[in-house]
């Protein structure tokens, strides 16, 4: 079965740090550009970051900028986000997203997980 | 960076109605645009990607439109499995913005 399942979520004081990981199965992982999207509470969807598919190619939102890290390791059919310096508006579930329905030069996210809840609170 | 401005916010319709969502781009995005469905606690779905183009498998009731800084997705006849929440996505370049989202209810 083609997916993706994130683990690594949970509750973290402010200024604290999570590592999120994703496990890709039933696909070549290596081919694809992966990212990270979350879902605030009462907000809407927010792309995070996103990584090319040797991992040489990284960008992020300003928001996280120098406090997350966006990882894979193609061996392990693996994708992470180290989250650093963690803030109240962090707080969200967050998916992790394969992008590869392509056209026109661009390729769209198509398979996303069911998502892990991150929660900073002091 | 692109913003992307979704109208309305709420829509409240009955089944068998033709809804429109409207998403529009703070500057010229080509055809770089993707609609997604989310209903609540669930992964978000891919409906429309490269602003017209319907995902293999989503019904032809979904239709989506436009270039350069409007864009629409049209549900041609609402069903009961369309409640939901629609948001649009920008690949034009990075940072990848979404709109804000448009929660579709029950009349």
């Amino acid at each position: 079965e083609v997916q993706v399942v994130e683990s690594g979520g949970g509750l973290v004081q402010p200024g604290g740090s999570l590592r999120l990981s994703c496990a890709a199965s039933g696909f070549t992982f290596s081919s694809y550009w992966m990212s990270w999207v979350r879902l605030a509470p009462g907000k809407g969807l927010e792309w995070v970051a996103s990584i090319n598919e040797d991992g040489r190619e990284i960008h992020y939102v300003d928001s996280v900028k120098g406090r997350f890290t966006i990882s894979r390791d193609n061996a392990k059919n693996s994708l992470y986000l180290q989250m650093n310096s963690l803030r109240a508006e962090d707080t969200a579930t967050y998916y992790c997203a394969r992008s590869a329905v392509c056209d026109g030069g661009r390729c769209y996210i198509d398979l996303w997980g069911r998502g892990t809840l991150v929660s900073v609170f002091s | 960076d692109i913003q992307l401005t979704q109208s309305p916010s709420f829509l409240s319709a009955s089944v068998g109605d033709r809804v429109t969502i409207t998403c529009r781009a703070s500057q010229g995005i080509s055809s770089y645009l993707t609609w997604y469905q989310q209903k609540p606690g669930k992964a978000p779905k891919l409906l429309i990607y490269a602003a017209s183009t319907l995902q293999s498998g989503v019904p032809s009731r979904f239709g989506g439109s436009g270039s350069g800084t409007e864009f629409t997705l049209t549900i041609s006849s609402l069903q009961p499995e369309d409640f939901a929440t629609y948001y649009c996505q920008h690949l034009n370049s990075f940072p990848l913005t979404f709109g804000g989202g448009t929660e579709v209810e029950i009349k």
